[in-house]
């Protein structure tokens, strides 16, 4: 059974810095791409970024590029969610998922839980 | 970017009854590979959103039989046979097809 766990989300101010980690467990992680998506409180779902399973392509929204850094450790099955100069506007519940390949993304097939992040002074 | 439009916005039905749900994209979502990456989440009250319909009308393992998904090109559309109280949340189309990744507003399912 795919499994996904969230962790790292926290109260931080504007401009701070946070990092998210999802552990992932039941396939072979190496073999798959990865993504995050975000919803802020009472809103729809927002694609922030995807990887791929050697971590060597990466993707943003617009909307994160250059702020925020998604990486992998393949060794330790855990994803990870870089976010820098963080803004109001980032505050949401942050979901890891699992994409369908290696290579294969805009498929989202199993989801964690997710973690909140809010962006406040 | 892909815009996907969602309608209705907000679904009333009776239990047992069907109900339908309209995703439309301001392009065509035909990959270059010839399969249309259009996909339906489900999102029950305080959970995680779940995978239940890919590729326009397959269905993930354990997705009752009362889900259907159809359509092509820039229309599609997730049917309820019959609604049953555990269906009510709110509905989301994603596109794969093209960068960025985009999702409709949603669709919120409630029993009437």
């Amino acid at each position: 059974e795919v499994q996904l766990l969230e962790s790292g989300g926290a109260l931080v101010q504007p401009g701070g810095s946070l990092r998210l980690s999802c552990v992932a467990s039941g396939f072979t992680f190496n073999n798959y791409a990865m993504g995050w998506v975000r919803q802020a409180p009472g809103k729809g779902l927002e694609w922030v970024s995807d990887i791929s399973g050697n971590g060597g392509n990466t993707f943003y929204a617009d909307s994160v590029r250059g702020r925020f850094t998604i990486s992998r450790d393949n060794s330790k099955n855990t994803l990870y969610l870089q976010m820098n100069s963080l803004r109001v506007e980032d505050t949401a519940v942050y979901y890891c998922a699992k994409e369908a390949g290696s290579e294969a993304y805009g498929h989202l097939d199993s989801w964690g839980q997710g973690t909140l992040v809010t962006v406040s002074s | 970017d892909v815009v996907l439009t969602q309608s209705p916005l907000s679904l009333p039905v009776t239990l047992g009854q069907p109900a339908s749900i309209s995703c439309r994209s301001s392009q065509s979502l035909v990959y270059s590979d010839g399969i249309t990456y259009l996909t339906w989440f489900q999102q029950r009250p305080g959970q995680s959103p779940r995978r239940l319909i890919y590729k326009v009308s397959n269905r993930d393992s354990g997705v009752p039989d009362r889900f259907s998904g159809s359509g092509s090109g820039t229309d599609f559309t997730l049917k309820i046979s019959r609604v049953e109280a555990e269906d009510v949340g709110v509905y989301y189309c994603m596109q794969g097809t093209r960068w960025p990744l985009t999702f409709g507003q949603g669709t919120r399912l409630e029993i009437k």
